[in-house]
């Protein structure tokens, strides 16, 4: 079993549509958990980190179910600049090892 | 705009050649990074520093040898490389190893690699 996994995708969907990514993470003693967006042929950026009381940033909410070791992302109002590849990221407490989902990619078409 | 920076962009070498790529970041971080990615793949970690110190070597051969010779820059010096080593290497930083938003990792935007 890999230890962060992530749903294989891609997705295609229409503007406006309301889009979710999950997660799932198999070492509990995962402390830090990230969503990061990687455009074709450019690094890896932070999306939004992920906390357990859940937080929302514009049309993006994520979430944090440590009971099911479950992470996820909500897009709402999907537009064609979100089509990019989305990374599911954990990390250990203290420690430097990082391990990032296989990502979903999304397309947005118009 | 990333405040890691990385150079080269592009590099393109011979399997015999020696090359280095290169890394900065001012943001004060304590921990920094070199991961290399293969096209639709994630980022696969390959060496931490920590303050200055190697921290993880996820057993990569030989033939990449990191330096780090202060906190503001990492180096990864490249020889004998082979062209199944072709990728985007990926720098990045973070405050340290704690937990919460000071984990938070920033990449630079890469140096395109080709080995041929």
């Amino acid at each position: 079993r890999k230890e962060v996994e992530q749903d294989p995708g891609p997705f295609n969907v229409p503007e406006g549509a309301t889009v979710a990514f999950n997660c799932t993470y198999s070492n509990s003693a995962s402390q830090s958990f990230f969503w990061y967006r990687q455009d074709c042929r450019k690094e890896p950026k932070l999306l939004m980190s992920v906390y357990s009381s859940g937080n929302e940033d514009g049309r993006f909410t994520a979430q944090l179910n440590r009971a099911s070791q479950y992470i996820s992302l909500l897009i709402r109002d999907s537009k064609l600049s979100d089509s990019a590849t989305y990374l599911c990221v954990v990390r250990g407490r203290g420690g430097f090892k990082t391990i990032f989902g296989a990502g979903t990619r999304l397309f947005v078409k118009a | 705009d990333t405040e890691v920076t990385q150079t080269p962009k592009h590099l393109v070498m011979g399997m015999t050649n020696k090359k280095s790529l290169k890394c900065e970041q001012h943001m004060g971080h304590r921990a920094m990074y070199w991961y290399k990615q293969k096209a639709k793949k994630p980022p696969e970690l390959m060496f931490v520093y920590s303050y200055e110190k190697l921290s993880i070597n996820e057993s990569v051969p030989s033939r990449f040898s990191p330096e780090c010779p202060n906190s503001s820059l990492l180096n990864l010096h490249l020889h004998a490389l082979q062209p199944e080593d072709s990728a985007l290497y990926l720098c990045a930083s973070s405050q340290g190893g704690s937990t919460g938003a000071g984990n938070t990792i920033y990449f630079g935007e890469g140096s395109w690699l080709t080995v041929v």
